[in-house]
């Protein structure tokens, strides 16, 4: 069955504690795997596209990584600013888009 | 600006009284979908749209029709909505290359009583 698990749930780190989010997925015929960020009331916001592994794409305090299995996203130094849902997506055979349910950070000043 | 609308962004409503949800985008992309959105469930895909007058089921069809008679248009109808369709719902749509992402509106959290 196509799915992808997202750990943890939720995640509450202090201001510039590091960590990484995880996105497993088991979905045939990976087309790319896609990081979004999304804020309460909004839509998902795109941050990333992964095609390949051993890809890793870099935006600010963010840096996302992609194995045969699953993608990480590091989160350096966050800020405040940075918390919200972050969910990923794998696209599949057919334009079909596989989400996971999302981990919700929380950065504490 | 590039940006996908929705429209309207709150709608509470009852069992049974059809609704629209419209959604437009003004990037030219052939392929839009909409999803909906559940604590714990992710985001599910209900519908999609690979161009003009070309629509598919997604994973959630039950209870929704949607029509695709212009490129830049995608609206959600539900005929008979019921509670269960209580959910945050979202249209997105992408460029047809490879590995392009979606885009997507701010969504409509629909309540139906």
């Amino acid at each position: 069955e196509d799915q992808v698990t997202q750990s943890p749930e939720a995640l509450r780190l202090q201001e510039g504690e590091s960590s990484s989010l995880n996105c497993s997925y088991t979905v045939s015929g990976l087309r790319g795997l896609f990081w979004y960020r999304q804020d309460p009331g909004k839509g998902p916001e795109f941050l990333f596209t992964l095609y390949s592994a051993g890809e890793e794409k870099e935006k600010e305090r963010l840096k996302a990584t992609l194995t045969k299995k699953e993608s990480f996203l590091h989160i350096t130094a966050p800020k405040p600013e940075d918390s919200a849902t972050y969910l990923c997506a794998v696209q599949g055979n057919f334009n079909k888009f596989y989400f996971g349910s999302g981990t919700k950070l929380n950065v504490k000043p | 600006e590039a940006q996908v609308t929705q429209n309207p962004r709150y709608l509470i409503t009852v069992t049974g009284k059809k609704l629209t949800v419209t959604c437009s985008q003004n990037m030219n992309h052939e392929y839009m979908s909409w999803y909906r959105q559940d604590p714990g469930l992710g985001l599910r895909q209900i519908y999609y749209s690979m161009n003009v007058e070309v629509t598919d089921k997604g994973d959630v069809p039950e209870g929704y029709k949607v029509s695709r008679k212009e490129k830049r248009n995608f609206p959600l109808i539900l005929e008979s909505p019921s509670p269960n369709q209580t959910s945050l719902y979202f249209c997105a749509s992408r460029d047809t290359g490879l590995f392009s992402p979606l885009h997507f509106g701010n969504g409509t959290r629909l309540t139906v009583t």
